[in-house]
């Protein structure tokens, strides 16, 4: 049973656009998070959100923001994308175990 | 240096042969998971296991967290269990996921 929401599934854009990604939970979980999976399949937490506030905040470029407006939702944008953005970005939530989303995967041409 | 480290990257088994997956790492944990990813696909948790020995069917995880290691072991491989098997470990208080690089697993009729 799907309970962690991402859209779009898949964004192609050009090198310098802004790009949003929404994830949505409905698991009424107070964590929430942001991975990175690269073209080589590593996975890299980028941010993470406990009921609303900044908790973990990675090595990530400036051009990435997250945005939550409640602890159900957590959203991604980046400002300027560069071609080493493209990835797949997975929204993640916890109880005991995580809770990943389908991901969005980006291509930046 | 990389926290968590994979073995073996990749694994091709012939329909029936069992599987060893290792995940050692170098720092203390919260908790170990491991996840399966089929090839555009989502993670799926297989196992919340900080220590000692889990069962799920034709799964087993063990972690030894004296020895800093966890293994999945897949019994009478099927062509359906093909995909990446990744092990995550958890730290901090908001349980954040470092991820190992993955097993490819094929396994072919």
């Amino acid at each position: 049973e799907t309970a962690v929401f991402q859209t779009p599934n898949y964004h192609v854009t050009q090198v310098g656009n802004e790009v949003s990604f929404n994830c949505k939970q409905t698991l009424g979980h107070d964590t929430m998070y942001w991975y990175k999976q690269d073209s080589k399949k590593l996975l890299k937490i980028m941010f993470s959100y406990n009921n609303k506030q900044l908790i973990v905040n990675e090595t990530v470029p400036r051009r990435f923001s997250p945005q939550s407006s409640d602890k159900a939702h957590l959203n991604l944008r980046i400002k300027s994308v560069e071609p080493e953005d493209s990835a797949v970005y997975l929204c993640a939530t916890l109880k005991d175990t995580q809770y990943f989303g389908p991901g969005t995967r980006l291509l930046v041409l | 240096g990389q926290q968590v480290q994979q073995s073996p990257a990749s694994l091709v088994l012939q329909e029936g042969e069992n599987a060893e997956l290792q995940c050692n790492f170098s720092t203390s944990l919260n908790s170990m998971q491991w996840f399966y990813q089929r090839p555009g696909g989502s993670l799926v948790s297989l196992f919340y296991n900080p220590s000692g020995t889990k069962h799920s069917g034709r799964l087993t995880s063990t972690t030894v967290i004296k020895e800093r290691r966890s293994s999945l072991h897949i019994s009478s491989s099927q062509t359906t269990d093909s995909g990446t098997y990744l092990c995550a470990l958890g730290m901090s208080n908001y349980n954040v996921l470092y991820f190992g690089s993955g097993t490819k697993l094929t396994v072919e009729p």
